[in-house]
């Protein structure tokens, strides 16, 4: 497709659970990001990837989060063992090279992760 | 980002200019500005982003202060559909890193 893509779209868990988000970057995106965003909350960084290595994981909130890529496209949030608070819309986003230096980043729709 | 400050709602009529500040005080020299937008339930929307110069695109203008300690985006002529949540931010390297964001109510 044309833009960032992001499955699945809506995700509820039981607490406790493992759960995996993918991103799908737009075609030829060699940086590709993970934000989060809880209720009411702004944009929070995650991780970055510059092809399939991550050079920054500062944002991840703790080791029971990982993300990989493949192949320097397709990317992988897992969660594992989610708690409530967890409960967020994961944004991928994808740029042509570094993001931020006058280079656009473009967002996809989100993962909606609900964990009850 | 603390570093990136927003006030948290404005108004605006529709047809009029909406005029959304922004605080970066603290920006560095290769820190570009850029702003977004989140309409409810929808991934964040480029709009525009510029380093020292003013920037105007077709959706939007930036204008930046010369000490670059803010920014002002502005939509010329405000319609019932640009109501959205604003995010300024600011990208060095690689990493874009968002204020509050400001949520623009655009009323009839």
């Amino acid at each position: 497709g044309a833009g960032v893509s992001q499955s699945p779209s809506n995700k509820v868990t039981e607490k406790g659970k493992d759960v995996e988000l993918r991103c799908d970057p737009i075609s030829g995106h060699t940086a590709l990001y993970w934000y989060r965003q809880s209720l009411g909350q702004g944009l929070e960084f995650l991780i970055y990837f510059q092809g399939n290595s991550a050079p920054d994981k500062s944002g991840l909130p703790s080791d029971r989060f990982s993300a990989e890529r493949t192949g320097g496209s397709v990317s992988t949030l897992t969660i594992q063992r989610t708690q409530q608070e967890d409960s967020a819309v994961y944004l991928c986003a994808s740029s042509l090279r570094q993001g931020g230096s006058g280079n656009t980043i473009y967002f996809g729709e989100g993962s909606w992760l609900t964990v009850v | 980002d603390a570093k990136t400050t927003q006030p948290p709602s404005m108004d605006c009529a529709e047809g009029r200019a909406a005029n959304l500040p922004c605080n970066h005080s603290t920006i560095s020299g290769n820190e570009y500005v850029y702003w977004y937008r989140q309409i409810h339930s929808q991934g964040p929307q480029y709009i525009i982003h510029g380093l020292k110069n003013n920037e105007t695109n077709e959706m939007a203008s930036l204008i930046i202060t010369e000490d670059r300690k803010s920014s002002t985006l502005i939509l010329p002529h405000a319609t019932l559909r640009d109501t959205a949540v604003y995010y300024c931010g600011r990208g060095s390297n690689y990493k874009l890193t968002f204020g509050k964001g400001t949520l623009l109510t655009v009323n009839p």
